[in-house]
């Protein structure tokens, strides 16, 4: 069955620490690659998106996330959190032809000031 | 800008009876999904409008049914509720000649059921 699947669940960091959530899918073609966030009491939002070209992306708030095809992974990195980036992330992976995103259960991150 | 406006935020219903929720999509949008998000897991896909037809569904049975409307607006139905539907409903909308219809996700609604 076609699958997202985010290894850490909690992740609890200090202030300036590095930070890097593991996205890892299992579709054989082609697919669009996001990474959400959802700050507590808000609603999801995009973060950064995949979709051809340098596998290295670029996001909102200093996030970058990395495709790498031969290991169908997508994971979100960060040099220096923030207390504010204390939230929950999500991975979701489209598969090309189809209309529905697929999601990981999620990390929820905690800052520590 | 109005983003993706959803209501009820809260619903609490009982089991066997039925609901309907309500999305308005972000201005200029004309594609609407919807999701189920329980507990401690990510959003699952329901289905999705386009043109007023459902033109994809997840793996959810027939007791859940939706409705668009002209002015892009959706519904979504659920029927017979069970204690498992229990969960945030979240809506999405995109363009369809966006690109790679990018979701824009509402602030969801509760759906209690006792």
């Amino acid at each position: 069955a076609q699958s997202v699947s985010q290894h850490n669940h909690h992740v609890i960091l200090s202030e300036a620490a590095s930070l890097e959530l593991g996205c890892n899918y299992s579709y054989g073609g082609t697919v669009n690659l996001f990474w959400y966030v959802q700050y507590p009491g808000q609603h999801l939002q995009l973060l950064l998106k995949y979709f051809s070209g340098d596998p290295l992306v670029k996001g909102i708030k200093g996030f970058e996330a990395e495709f790498i095809k031969s290991k169908f992974s997508f994971n979100l990195r960060k040099p220096s959190v923030q207390w504010s980036d204390t939230a929950e992330y999500f991975c979701a992976v489209n598969q090309r032809g189809t209309y529905k995103y697929i999601f990981g259960t999620g990390t929820r991150l905690k800052v520590l000031a | 800008d109005a983003g993706v406006t959803q209501s009820p935020t809260h619903l609490i219903k009982t089991r066997g009876q039925q609901v309907t929720l309500r999305c308005s999509p972000k201005s200029g949008h004309d594609t609407v999904s919807w999701y189920q998000q329980a507990l401690g897991q990510g959003p699952q896909f329901i289905f999705q409008y386009y043109e007023e037809e459902e033109r994809q569904r997840g793996n959810f049975p027939d007791r859940f049914s939706g409705h668009q409307f002209p002015n892009y607006s959706s519904e979504l139905n659920v029927n017979a509720l069970l204690l498992g539907d229990s969960a945030l409903y979240l809506c999405a909308s995109s363009l369809e000649t966006g690109e790679v219809h990018e979701q824009y996700f509402g602030p969801g609604t509760r759906l209690t059921v006792t």
